[in-house]
């Protein structure tokens, strides 16, 4: 059973179509996250969500909206894509708001902008 | 605004080395300071952390060294194998807010 799933894992789409990225965790962590990792490895946090309620929002362009239905989905989704937008996104959980304990990463999707 | 910087960028070593490395941050605030492990294709996973009130720790054959009046730390991977090699990254924060990575390391283990 995979704790973090995320799908799809690979997403190709043209610049200004809008595309969604899906996440679900069954290990019942109250707090999930979206990374975006770039072409040089770096990662950089986008959101958080605790039990539903957005906490972090990191300086991101309002085109990309998460949205956490229940604690255990948070998606996300991106209007208008540009190249630039091209990298792999990971979604984490943790148990509290913090990450003490560790954050379990899933396995990334990667967005390629043409 | 870069909070945690962490070097080399990439490191070779041959099976059986002590890769070691380095990482800085710059707030003070800071009480948690895990490094992550990630594999190709793969999400980082934790795999050791240490607290500022402890100069060391050890898990297995990593250690992380921690200097609270330089604001550095570092990992330590004794008798280092291929099956180490990966991206490694160190990252900081206080426990209850968001995690600052470090930009990675790149190990490479060769036999």
């Amino acid at each position: 059973d995979t704790a973090v799933s995320q799908t799809p894992k690979y997403l190709v789409t043209q610049m200004g179509n809008d595309k969604s990225i899906k996440c679900e965790q069954n290990l019942g962590h109250d707090t999930m996250y979206w990374y975006k990792q770039d072409s040089k490895k770096f990662l950089k946090i986008m959101f958080s969500y605790n039990n539903k309620e957005l906490i972090i929002n990191e300086t991101v362009p309002n085109r990309f909206s998460p949205k956490s239905p229940d604690k255990a989905h948070l998606n996300l989704h991106i209007n208008s894509l540009e190249l630039g937008d091209s990298a792999v996104y990971f979604c984490a959980s943790s148990p509290n708001q913090g990450p003490v304990g560790g954050y379990t990463f899933g396995s990334g999707t990667r967005l390629t902008v043409v | 605004q870069q909070q945690v910087k962490q070097s080399p960028q990439s490191l070779i070593v041959q099976k059986g080395g002590i890769p070691i490395i380095n990482c800085a941050y710059e707030n003070t605030a800071f009480d948690y300071f895990p490094w992550y492990q990630q594999f190709p294709g793969k999400g980082p996973a934790l795999l050791i952390a240490i607290r500022p009130d402890v100069s060391e720790k050890k898990e297995g054959r990593f250690t992380i060294s921690f200097n609270k009046s330089a604001k550095q730390f570092s990992l330590h991977i004794m008798d280092s194998q291929p099956g180490d090699s990966a991206t490694y990254f160190c990252a900081a924060s206080r426990t209850t807010d968001k995690l600052i990575f470090g930009t990675g390391t790149r190990l490479q283990v060769f036999p």
